[in-house]
């Protein structure tokens, strides 16, 4: 079974400019949730989408939205790039989104390699 | 903030067993832990998971104390690929929602 992907595996933008990143889960997966990861701040969770529906979101600010496709595949983007923002976006799938069962039952999320994104 | 603390780091000699402890003393009853390990600028990848029994599978073992405040995480072998940043993690729940919230894990070094 192919394991999540991502695409690009690494971008470079400048600063203002806008970027869009792409997922594609485990088949059957769909769930997609969206992380960033840098050195500073380790990794962070940005939002989660299930059915096509954002069930949970981040602190982050609103230039960083995401979508997510009736086959499941989402995309994140952000938009007025800042130099701060250069990181490693990871993306999560899962067959049920994050909080399904409740406390009581377990949920594995599988990462793809990330999108390795530069601000100049 | 993440549910959970680990030390920062720790050594293993390649062959012998890697023990990563971690403190979970605010998790509920019927809470996961979970496990992930991050190699160098990849994906973190899933390990193991656990409720109150001992569990193992192909990659790790996973020993949970009684009262559940703690856990630790053992690789039988430690090889040099081995060699990853370890989180130890308990989902945090907002109303029907949860995410996984990282901590600054465990970064284990196994050398000859």
């Amino acid at each position: 079974k192919a394991g999540v992907t991502q695409t690009p595996r690494y971008l470079i933008k400048t600063r203002g400019q806008q970027v869009t990143l792409s997922c594609s889960p485990i088949s059957g997966h769909r769930s997609v949730s969206w992380y960033q990861q840098t050195p500073g701040q380790g990794l962070q969770f940005l939002f989660e989408y299930f059915s096509e529906t954002q069930r949970n979101k981040g602190n982050f600010p609103g230039r960083f939205s995401g979508r997510q496709f009736s086959n499941s595949r989402s995309e994140m983007n952000v938009s007025t790039l800042e130099l701060g923002d250069s990181a490693l976006y990871l993306c999560a799938s899962s067959f049920l989104p994050g909080g399904a069962g409740g406390p009581g039952s377990y949920n594995e999320q599988f990462f793809g390699p990330g999108t390795r994104l530069t601000v100049l | 903030d993440a549910k959970t603390t680990q030390p920062p780091s720790m050594d293993c000699a390649e062959g012998r067993a890697a023990n990563l402890p971690c403190n979970h003393s605010t998790i509920s009853g019927n809470e996961y832990v979970y496990w992930y390990r991050q190699i160098h600028s990849q994906g973190p990848q899933y390990i193991i998971h656990g409720l109150k029994n001992n569990e193992t599978n192909e990659m790790a073992s996973l020993i949970i104390t009684e009262d559940r405040k703690s856990s630790t995480l053992i690789l039988p072998h430690a090889t040099l690929r081995d060699t990853a940043v370890y989180y130890c993690i308990v989902r945090d729940y907002t109303g029907t929602a949860s995410k996984l919230t990282f901590g600054t894990g465990t970064r284990l070094q196994v050398t000859l």
